[in-house]
């Protein structure tokens, strides 16, 4: 079945670290999303990639890096520059269907600073 | 600025039907989408609108009203499984998704 893997599903990290969380997806979607999901909030953009080789910031790109090398990797690194790492991160793709951007989600990582 | 709102917390019994809501002010709209999302899951895509009207989808049907900026998601013959948070989600004018903080659904036997 097609889909979106992200994995860890918990990563526990300390102060200073640089983390990066994997998402893969075999859905041959040509555009990827990372959100980040704090309780109370919606979702808040981190960075997008609508192509291979290119990503756009969204708007939370601060302490964040991605890169997109294949079609179907959008791996995320959260930097120690990331004041407030502590958060549920979801990565997403999408495509057109009848005329709407419909985004298909992976599970989900959920990372805690100590 | 963008605004979206949808009530933090409903609940409701099994059996019944219940409506949520989610009223939007935003730069432009290209669409307004319904996600479900169950506890430490990935949100899924329940439906899209972009006319005014009614869209039925079985058990779950989406209302849009444009000129109100006001959208409802309709859920009828309610099952255990439907506990779950429902996010509404607006297209903008730059076709960014713009995202409500959700609504926990709480079904009660």
């Amino acid at each position: 079945d097609g889909g979106i893997t992200q994995s860890p599903k918990y990563l526990f990290r300390k102060e200073g670290q640089n983390v990066t969380l994997s998402c893969e997806q075999n859905l041959n979607h040509d555009a990827m999303y990372w959100y980040r999901q704090d309780p109370g909030q919606g979702l808040r953009l981190i960075y997008y990639s609508q192509i291979v080789n290119d990503f756009q910031k969204g708007d939370i790109a601060e302490g964040y890096s991605v890169s997109r090398e294949k079609k179907e990797s959008f791996p995320l690194t959260v930097t120690s520059a990331q004041k407030n790492p502590t958060a549920f991160y979801l990565c997403a793709s999408s495509i057109e269907l009848s005329g709407a951007n419909v985004l298909t989600f992976g599970a989900g990582s959920r990372l805690t600073v100590l | 600025g963008q605004n979206i709102d949808q009530p933090t917390e409903m609940t409701a019994t099994e059996g019944a039907i219940v409506q949520i809501n989610c009223t939007y002010q935003t730069s432009g709209f290209n669409g307004l989408f319904w996600y479900q999302q169950h506890a430490g899951e990935a949100p899924t895509f329940l439906s899209y609108n972009v006319l005014d009207g009614l869209e039925e989808k079985g058990r779950f049907s989406s209302f849009l009203s444009r000129s109100k900026g006001y959208s409802y998601l309709l859920l009828k013959e309610l099952q255990m499984k439907d506990s779950a948070s429902y996010l509404c989600a607006i297209m903008d004018s730059n076709y960014q998704l713009i995202w409500g903080a959700g609504t926990k659904l709480i079904i009660k036997p």
